[in-house]
């Protein structure tokens, strides 16, 4: 079965520092990897995609993703992070094949926190 | 081109009643999937609904049902409602492409049971 594990439930940065959240999925197949953010009080927006193309995925704002076969990992990145990057962001995980594509198995998320 | 759109944003109900929840998928797209989310559980995969035949389902009771209809919208129900169920509920669609489905989710039907 199909896994997702986000270390660190809260992540706090200064402004202007690398932001760094961690993911690592595990799968018995090269997976499809998503990471969304949630801003407060709204759904889900998706930063960004990995489907095999690359194994260095760029988003949306500025994040980006490194697919890490060896590591069954898939950490998100951004260099300078900024006030509104303050949100609740979550990695999943799909199957690659059959027809459970639409079934997203979640982390349990990591708040970050910007600090002025 | 329009998001997922989902209604009603904010609902309160009493427990035994039962629920309705709406979702108008993105344009072109056949899948929509159903999440709750709950402080304590997170994000849960209810089910999946392609071309008005639900495809998957989660581990829920069968209080929780959904359906969709031949324009792609979709409903899910909650029946006999209990204070546990209060939650985001959350509407995805997507549409498959040559790199697998990329799937966007609406804002969210806010469920508070008392």
């Amino acid at each position: 079965a199909q896994s997702v594990t986000q270390l660190g439930s809260h992540v706090s940065v200064s402004e202007g520092a690398l932001v760094l959240l961690r993911c690592n999925y595990s799968s018995s197949v090269p997976p499809y990897l998503f990471w969304y953010v949630q801003y407060p009080n709204q759904g889900l927006q998706l930063l960004l995609k990995y489907t095999s193309a690359a194994t260095l995925v760029k988003g949306i704002n500025g994040f980006e993703a490194e697919f890490k076969k060896s590591e069954t990992s898939f950490h998100l990145t951004k260099p300078s992070a900024h006030m509104s990057d303050a949100a609740e962001y979550f990695c999943a995980v799909s199957d690659r094949y059959g027809g459970s594509q639409g079934n997203l198995i979640f982390g349990k998320g990591t708040k970050l926190s910007v600090k002025p | 081109k329009a998001g997922v759109t989902q209604t009603p944003r904010y609902l309160i109900k009493t427990r035994g009643q039962q629920v309705t929840l709406s979702c108008s998928p993105i344009s072109g797209h056949r899948s929509v999937s159903w999440y709750q989310q709950t402080p304590g559980q997170g994000l849960q995969f209810l089910f999946e609904y392609f071309s008005e035949t639900q495809r998957n389902k989660g581990n829920f009771p069968g209080r929780f049902s959904g359906r969709q209809f031949s324009n792609s919208r979709s409903e899910m129900n909650v029946s006999t409602l209990e204070l546990g169920d209060s939650a985001l509920y959350l509407c995805a669609s997507s549409k498959r492409t040559g790199t697998g489905n990329t799937i966007y989710f609406g804002e969210g039907s806010w469920l508070t049971v008392v």
